[in-house]
Parts: structure tokens; sequence; C-alpha cells
């Protein structure tokens, strides 16, 4: 069956480091991985989109790699800050005809300390 | 832009009722998702609409059921409530050319 893992313990580092984050699949051709940010009580929001012909993709502090061979993303906040502190959530498409069905990994929570 | 709207915010029900979740998706999107979040499951796929048409349908049984209107607004029911029911029902919405899901702040359900 289908299988979205990502680390389920806390990742605890410290401000300014880089954090990395990493989301392993199986059992999927995924045409595209998306990581979202969620925030206690909130609604997740899209970070960033990485299609598997692209091996990186970079947004300010945010970089996403994707290894369709070893089916893996790995998700990394350079210089990181408090307010980085969120569980971080990977998504995969579900390979539908038509529409949109994403698959979600259940998240890992990410705390930056002072 | 307003954001993606879901009413109400918070719900307590008790088990066999039935209860209805809206969700207005943002300004000239056209497909909505819904998805229930819970701490032992994650974020499960219930269903998603386009057009008033159900394109895509997750594994949950038939109790849940949803429709979207034809200004995009979309509903989802849940028949016959069940303690495992409870949880935080997203709605999200996008268009068609770009699969960023635009998720709302969710209702959660509560049920005794």
């Amino acid at each position: 069956s289908q299988k979205i893992e990502q680390n389920s313990e806390a990742l605890n580092i410290q401000e300014g480091k880089t954090a990395t984050l990493t989301c392993n699949y199986t059992n999927y051709s995924p045409a595209y991985l998306q990581w979202y940010r969620q925030d206690p009580g909130r609604g997740p929001v899209f970070l960033l989109l990485i299609r598997e012909n692209e091996k990186e993709k970079r947004k300010e502090r945010l970089k996403v790699t994707f290894d369709t061979t070893l089916k893996q993303s790995l998700f990394h906040i350079t210089a990181s800050q408090p307010a980085d502190s969120a569980t971080y959530l990977c998504a995969l498409d579900m390979d539908s005809n038509s529409g949109y069905e994403l698959n979600f990994g259940k998240g890992t929570s990410l705390l930056v300390t002072p | 832009k307003a954001g993606v709207t879901q009413t109400p915010r918070y719900l307590i029900k008790t088990r066999g009722q039935q209860v209805t979740l809206s969700c207005s998706p943002i300004s000239g999107h056209r497909s909505v998702s819904w998805y229930q979040q819970t701490p032992g499951q994650g974020l499960q796929f219930l269903f998603e609409y386009f057009s008033e048409t159900q394109r895509n349908k997750g594994n949950f049984p038939g109790r849940f059921s949803g429709r979207q209107f034809s200004n995009s607004r979309s509903e989802m029911n849940v028949s016959t409530l069940e303690l495992g029911d409870s949880a935080l029902y997203l709605c999200a919405s996008s268009t068609l050319d770009t699969e960023t899901q635009y998720f709302g702040p969710g209702t959660r359900l509560l049920v005794l």
C-alpha cells in the first residue's frame, strides 16, 4: 500500500542552525511533492512544490530536494528562527486521472529555541 | 482576496446526530477539497469537487458526503455521527492551473 513517512519525533534545534526534515514514500510515483506548514489550531499553509523532474527548489531560507530513485524529499530551513517552530507536512499527489487528491504525511514538529 | 472560510469553527454533537459543515473557497477557485485531521491518522483526504461534480473520493464510509454549489461553495455532511468522527475538518480550494491547496482554518467537531 502507499505510504508516506515523516520523522514522528519532534526536531529540536537551536536558532541559527539549519533544520532538515525528511519525507520518505513507498509505492508511489508522484508527479510532484509539496511541503506545508501548520501552526496549532490552523489550516496548513503551502510552502513549496517540487516536480518529479526537478532535483532542488529554493525559496528564501527554504530548500527542498526530491530524489525519485531514493523516494525521498528533504526539506531544509537555513538560519532557523523561533518563528519557524511549527509542524511541517509533506504531501504527494495520488496520481488521479483528474482533479486533486493529496496524500499527506503525519508531519514533523519543529521547535527552534533561542 | 479573502481566504478560504469555514463555518462553523467549532461544533459539539452527540452520537447518532448528523452535521453539515460549510466552506467558501477563495474567489475564482473552483476546486474544493475536504480533509479530516486527527492526531492518530493525520490529514486524510475525503473528497474533491469541481464545477459541482465530485472528481475524487477518499477511503471513507458513505456516511461522509458532500456537494458543491454553482458559486463553488461547498458543504460536507456526516450522518449518524460516531465518537471517532471527532476531528478537525479542513477545506481547501485551488484553481486549475496550480496544484497548491489553500486551506481554511477548519471546523473542529467534537462528538460526545
